[in-house]
């Protein structure tokens, strides 16, 4: 079956230092992997999407960049946090039909 | 104009109850229809799929989608406390197109 491993569950940071998460696909190749941000009352904002290693498109212009090394690794980066930055990131893959299946999500406070 | 409107609640009902959830939407496109539900600090989990017009039930859950309207509605009979999340209205117009999701719905169910 397939699964989805999203870390760390949180993490707090100082603004101005850098930031990685990563995101991993189990049991499943060539998947649609996503990079969303959850703030509250804001519903779920797409940052990244990649249809395949190497291809990253942006959704919104902002301090984050995203990459994928590998078909099932998807690792959303910042060279330096803003406060803005803080929130709930959520990653997610999709195949075709069948929705969206999202990771358990990193709590991140910028501090 | 959003793309889709979903009222943020809370909705507060005893438990028991039959709660009624709903998403209206612009782009008459969209023909893949989704409901996810959200536990706190959790990631949201995929609940009802649909294609086009109609209804589908599984289990205590009953999705309905009116096109014609631009509306789609989601039933939960016998409601219980572990129901209390947000539950997120989603849709795509194929189903390998990028998800437009709703901001979500809080529900409370009280013992």
């Amino acid at each position: 079956s397939q699964t989805i491993h999203q870390w760390p569950a949180t993490l707090v940071q100082p603004v101005g230092s850098p930031l990685s998460l990563e995101c991993t696909v189990e049991g499943t190749s060539n998947p649609n992997l996503y990079w969303y941000r959850q703030a509250a009352g804001r519903g779920l904002q797409l940052l990244f999407y990649s249809v395949g290693i190497g291809q990253i498109s942006s959704e919104v212009p902002q301090n984050l960049s995203a990459s994928r090394p590998q078909d099932r690794q998807f690792i959303l980066s910042s060279k330096k946090l803003l406060l803005s930055d803080s929130g709930f990131y959520l990653c997610a893959w999709s195949k075709g039909h069948g929705g969206y299946t999202f990771g358990s999500g990193t709590r991140l406070t910028v501090v | 104009q959003k793309e889709v409107e979903q009222d943020p609640g809370p909705l507060s009902v005893p438990e028991g109850a039959i709660v009624s959830l709903n998403c209206t939407y612009s782009n008459s496109a969209f023909q893949y229809f989704m409901w996810y539900r959200q536990y706190s600090r959790k990631g949201p989990e995929l609940l009802m799929y649909t294609y086009s017009s109609g209804n589908k039930e599984d289990g205590r859950f009953t999705a309905q989608v009116d096109k014609s309207s631009k509306y789609i509605s989601l039933f939960i009979r016998d409601s219980q406390p572990s129901d209390s999340a947000t539950y997120l209205c989603a849709m795509s117009e194929t189903g390998f197109q990028k998800l437009v999701f709703g901001t979500g719905t809080r529900l409370l169910v009280s013992p």
